[in-house]
Parts: structure tokens; C-alpha cells; sequence
């Protein structure tokens, strides 16, 4: 069946790049997506990436999908406090299923 | 990117009442749409998905009689938590997808009392 995992927590400090690492088990996904979640709100979508690419850039975030090892990974360079969230990794499926992982809480220490 | 608005934001509930969340798609029409329960720290779980005109599809371990989908048209879908019970209390997100693109909407905190 379609697991992801994540780490539970990462703490950087301001102006450093965090990783934010996934690992799923079902390589059947379309996409792949990162989205971030602050307290109380909805899920922002940050980025995403299709499943037969292996890098995506976009501004501060990289995304790199190793398939063969089925990991994904978010990169954000320059980490700044605004940065503090969760941040969740999911796969998306034909017929519009998304599979969500846990969540990494991204703390940002100034 | 296109907007999908979920009501109310939060809502405070009797508990044995009955609370209705409404999920709207503003400016796309979504034929599916996909309710989602998040408890405290922890991840998304897919709790159904709301076909539009037809019933909804429901995943393990979700009472159907309890978690009411409806999904009248093509831009709103409302799901109703029946004699709400503390247990309930959770965080309740809607999504719906345009062009292979998921989006959700804002989220409802619900708190049976």
C-alpha cells in the first residue's frame, strides 16, 4: 500500500539551508508535492515536482526525487524564521488521491 | 492559482449537535473534492471523497452516518459532523484538484464541548 514517512523535527539556524527529507513506497504517484502548514492555517502549497524528474528548482527550494531509492527531499537555502512551519510531503495518484506524510516541524532559530 | 474557500474557520459545538462545513471551489468546478481530518501533530487522513452528484466514497474506519458528505454542485461540497462528540474535535481540511493540481482550502477547527 502507499506509505510516506518523514523525520518529526528539524531545528536550523537563520541563514543556514534545511533538508527536509521523505521517503515513500509506492512509486506509482504522478506528482510529488511539498506543502507547508503554520499553526491554525490551511496547507500552502510550496512546491511540487512530476514523478519522472529528479530536480526542480524554484527560487530558495530544491526538490530532488531519487527514484530508485524512492526518496524525496526539500532543500531551502537562506532559512529564515518565516520558515517555521510543517512541512508535509504527499503523493498524488491517478484518480486524485493524495497521501500525506506526518510532517517535519522546520524550527528556525535566529 | 485557483481557490477553493472552506467555512466556517472555526466553530465552538454542544456536544450531541450537529456542525456543517462547507467547502466551495471559486473559480473552477471541481466534479471531486476530498475531505481530510488532522489530528494534533500529526498528518492529513483522507476521510472521504465527495462525488459530485453521486455518493461519496468513504475510507476505512469512517462512519458514513456520522462524517455526511454532500456535493450538490460542481463548486461546493458540505460535510456535516452528526451528534458531534468531543472525540470530534479535530481540524478539518477540503481540497479539491484543478488540471493535476490540488488545492485546499483554509481549514476548520472544530471543538465539541
Amino acid at each position: 500500500g502507499e506509505d510516506v514517512e518523514q523525520s518529526l523535527f528539524l531545528s536550523v539556524r537563520e541563514g543556514d539551508s534545511s533538508v527536509i527529507n521523505c521517503t515513500y513506497t509506492d512509486s506509482s504517484s504522478t506528482y510529488l508535492y511539498w506543502y507547508k502548514q503554520e499553526p491554525g492555517a490551511g496547507l500552502q502549497l510550496l512546491t511540487y515536482i512530476f514523478s519522472n524528474m529528479d530536480m526542480k528548482q524554484d527560487q530558495r527550494l530544491t526538490v530532488l526525487l531519487n527514484k530508485k531509492d524512492k526518496h524525496l527531499s526539500l532543500r531551502i537555502a537562506d532559512t529564515q524564521t518565516g520558515d517555521s512551519a510543517i512541512y508535509f510531503c504527499a503523493e498524488f495518484f491517478y484518480g486524485n488521491k493524495l497521501v500525506f506524510g506526518a510532517g517535519t516541524i522546520l524550527r528556525v532559530k535566529s | 492559482g485557483a481557490v477553493v474557500s472552506q467555512h466556517p474557520s472555526r466553530v465552538i459545538c454542544k456536544s450531541g449537535t450537529s456542525v456543517k462545513i462547507e467547502c466551495r471551489s471559486l473559480d473552477f468546478q471541481a466534479t471531486t473534492m476530498f475531505w481530510y481530518r488532522q489530528f494534533p501533530k500529526k498528518s492529513l487522513m483522507l476521510m472521504a471523497t465527495s462525488n459530485e452528484g453521486s455518493k461519496a466514497t468513504y475510507e476505512q474506519g469512517v462512519e458514513k452516518d456520522k462524517f455526511l458528505i454532500n456535493h450538490a454542485s460542481l463548486t461546493l461540497s458540505t460535510l456535516t459532523v452528526t451528534s458531534a462528540h468531543p472525540e470530534d474535535s479535530s481540524f478539518y481540511i477540503c481540497s479539491a484538484t484543478s488540471r493535476g493540481e490540488a488545492f485546499f482550502g483554509q481549514g476548520t477547527r472544530l471543538t465539541v464541548v
